[in-house]
């Protein structure tokens, strides 16, 4: 069974600094690893999608790796704003239209 | 990629009573899914929506409990029926973007922040 790991669990850092989210899954076989942002009591909003044959997405100050040997993701945040504020979750595809999530990574960016 | 408008997007109920959280997408999709999301936790699956056939449910979740309609490739509909306090949750929708024979990855609703009182 697939488990979906996320480290760590919150986060606080000034403004300006870059960070790193972690994000591990159990079993390799995966199709694609897509990172989602949630603000407080809202939906999801996808930020990157890295397929099964890539090894890194960028987007913007958002940059996400893929190494799926070891079953591991990093999201990479640049120059983090107050405004990166929310939840960030992981979510793994094994196909068959199944995604298992992370439990999240809480993110606070103080000004 | 797809867009999704889903109401309401909060509502506080009493207990016994049940909700019904629409989804429409802009556009035809073969499988919706719906989502639950209990306060600190992450999303569970609850069950697989396909047009004109019968919802497919995770393990612990009921027809019953959790009625879904899917009468057409742009919509459906979620209900929760006879809530109690436990079932006070964010329930989330999604699509799959399928963009040149790959996925292109999930397209989530805003979310209904439900309170059963």
């Amino acid at each position: 069974k697939q488990e979906v790991t996320q480290i760590p669990a919150a986060l606080s850092v000034p403004e300006g600094e870059n960070l790193v989210l972690n994000c591990s899954f159990t079993d390799s076989a995966i199709y694609n690893l897509q990172w989602f942002r949630q603000d407080p009591g809202k939906g999801l909003t996808s930020l990157l999608l890295i397929q099964s044959s890539q090894r890194e997405q960028t987007s913007g100050r958002l940059n996400a790796s893929l190494d799926k040997s070891s079953g591991r993701s990093t999201l990479y945040i640049a120059a983090s704003q107050p405004g990166d504020s929310a939840t960030y979750l992981c979510a793994v595809d094994q196909g068959a239209q199944k995604l298992v999530f992370g439990q999240g990574t809480r993110l606070t960016i103080n000004p | 990629s797809a867009v999704i408008s889903q109401k309401p997007s909060r509502d506080i109920c009493q207990r016994g009573t049940s909700l019904t959280i629409q989804c429409q997408v802009d556009s035809q999709v073969t499988m919706m899914f719906w989502y639950r999301q209990q306060p600190g936790q992450s999303l569970t699956l609850i069950a697989t929506a396909n047009q004109g056939s019968e919802a497919t449910y995770e393990s612990g979740f009921v027809i019953d409990k959790f009625p879904i309609s899917r009468p057409n490739l742009t919509f459906s509909t979620l209900t929760v029926s006879n809530m109690s306090p436990e079932d006070s949750s964010i329930y989330l929708c999604s699509v799959e973007d399928p963009f040149s024979g790959k996925s292109y990855g999930y397209t989530f609703g805003s979310g209904t922040r439900l309170t059963v009182v």
